[in-house]
């Protein structure tokens, strides 16, 4: 049982180069989360899926798309990455039950923008 | 103003100490979270929260619906217990919103 897994773990990225960070949970899970966590900023929440085929914004979506084709994947996409970029990423899921499941957290995906 | 606020946001104490972490949020929820980060570590999941109390171990977090507020408890805390705590609410619309974290170390 793998829980939630996210590629890459680590990537180097000039400004203005695109790339897609991958979560995949194998838990069935409704619920999926991107977010970002800076130092002293604590964790914010970038996009949100609640169900496969949906998506919404969270605190800080600007620069980011996603998509949620299958229900076990949800993909954060930078189109053109910018410095301020730089960041560590988390991806959470949780199943849905009256409104809130218990939380499981990818690794995480350190991101650098040169 | 945040819609989670923490406190404090950095605490040391000594082993054996009794703990206590704070939680305040403004919105309405339907489930609140604790969350435990090492340093340099992945994000582990403590305690999932809708009212009352509960008690894992040494840990133990209770939450006021009408007051808005959770706290997070540490008996006989230990150094393996420094690492950052993270509370997070659950709003209505299943939008997860995280508090800053309180930064905990406990010197042996």
């Amino acid at each position: 049982n793998a829980g939630v897994t996210q590629t890459p773990k680590f990537r180097v990225l000039k400004t203005g180069q695109s790339m897609t960070l991958l979560c995949a949970q194998d838990m069935n899970h409704e619920y999926m989360y991107w977010y970002r966590q800076d130092p002293g900023m604590g964790l914010r929440l970038i996009h949100y899926s609640v169900g496969e085929g949906t998506t919404a914004k969270g605190e800080v979506p600007d620069g980011y798309n996603v998509s949620r084709l299958k229900k076990q994947n949800f993909l954060l996409g930078l189109e053109s990455a910018a410095p301020s970029q730089t960041s560590v990423y988390f991806c959470a899921s949780s199943y849905a039950h009256r409104g809130a499941g218990e939380l499981f957290f990818g690794e995480g995906s350190r991101l650098t923008v040169l | 103003k945040n819609e989670v606020e923490q406190s404090p946001q950095n605490l040391t104490a000594q082993e054996g100490e009794f703990i206590t972490i704070n939680c305040s949020y403004s919105v309405g929820i339907s489930a609140l979270h604790w969350l435990q980060q090492h340093p340099g570590g992945g994000i582990v999941s403590l305690f999932m929260l809708s009212s009352g109390k509960k008690k894992h171990g040494r840990l133990i977090a209770t939450i006021n619906i009408q007051e808005k507020h959770s706290s997070l408890h540490i008996t006989a805390s230990h150094p393996r217990d420094s690492a950052v705590y993270i509370c997070a609410v659950m709003e209505y619309g299943n939008k997860l919103v995280f508090g800053a974290g309180t930064i905990l170390r406990v010197k042996s």
